[in-house]
């Protein structure tokens, strides 16, 4: 069974701090995606990792997709109030089962102001 | 386009009440996904669609949950009776293929309580 661990379960921090969130597994994912989720909304598609080593920017965050693939880092720089939220890893699910996503437990970010 | 719609956004009822929720997917895409998030669980996958037609219900709790996607537009998901511990928030999701890449796009959820 494919599993994508997220750590940390739960992170507060003060404005303008840098933080980095994880995304592991023992499996291998073709592509890994990071979503946030807002209070009372869906979540939110930030970005696409596809290639082992790949590394996006979006502003003040950068992911990460590990050499191997199976895991994923997602770094804030100088966080805001504006990124408080939960922040979802996906990977695409077991072979056979295209189109369906494996979710991780998520990373809630508090960033106080 | 409008996204992914569903209703309603908030739903209170009372356990052995039949709930059914509405999902109208984004135009064109091919997938539809049902989740169901709570704390203690996040977000769990219930069951999905491909082209209308389901492919993985293995999430789906028990006999009292049942989903339809009677065409590319509209699902369904039906609680019948509905108990408490079916209290969450419930998103749609839909996706399309792009080469292997499945990029989920969520309906903004309905907040479930069973009392």
């Amino acid at each position: 069974t494919q599993l994508l661990e997220q750590s940390p379960q739960f992170l507060s921090i003060q404005e303008g701090e840098n933080l980095t969130v994880y995304c592991n597994s023992s499996s291998v994912f073709s592509s890994l995606q990071w979503y946030r989720q807002e209070p009372g909304e869906g979540p939110v598609l930030l970005v696409t990792v596809v290639t082992g080593g790949e590394v996006k920017k979006l502003k003040r965050l950068t992911f990460q997709f590990g050499d191997a693939r199976k895991d994923s880092s997602l770094h804030i720089t100088a966080a805001q109030p504006g990124d408080t939220g939960l922040y979802l890893c996906a990977g695409d699910g077991p072979s056979g089962s295209q189109g369906n996503l494996i979710f991780g437990k998520g990373t809630k970010l508090s960033v106080k102001p | 386009d409008a996204g992914v719609i569903q209703s309603p956004r908030h739903e209170v009822t009372e356990m052995g009440q039949e709930v059914t929720l509405r999902c109208k997917p984004i135009s064109g895409h091919d997938y539809l996904f049902w989740y169901r998030q709570t704390m203690m669980r996040g977000l769990e996958l219930l069951i999905y669609f491909n082209n209308n037609v389901p492919i993985d219900d293995s999430g789906m709790p028990e006999d009292r949950f049942s989903a339809k996607m009677p065409n590319a537009s509209f699902s369904t998901l039906k609680i019948q009776p509905s108990e408490p511990r079916d209290s969450a928030v419930y998103f749609c999701a839909s996706s399309w293929t792009s080469g292997f890449i499945y990029e989920q796009f969520f309906g903004p959820g309905t907040r479930l309580t069973v009392l």
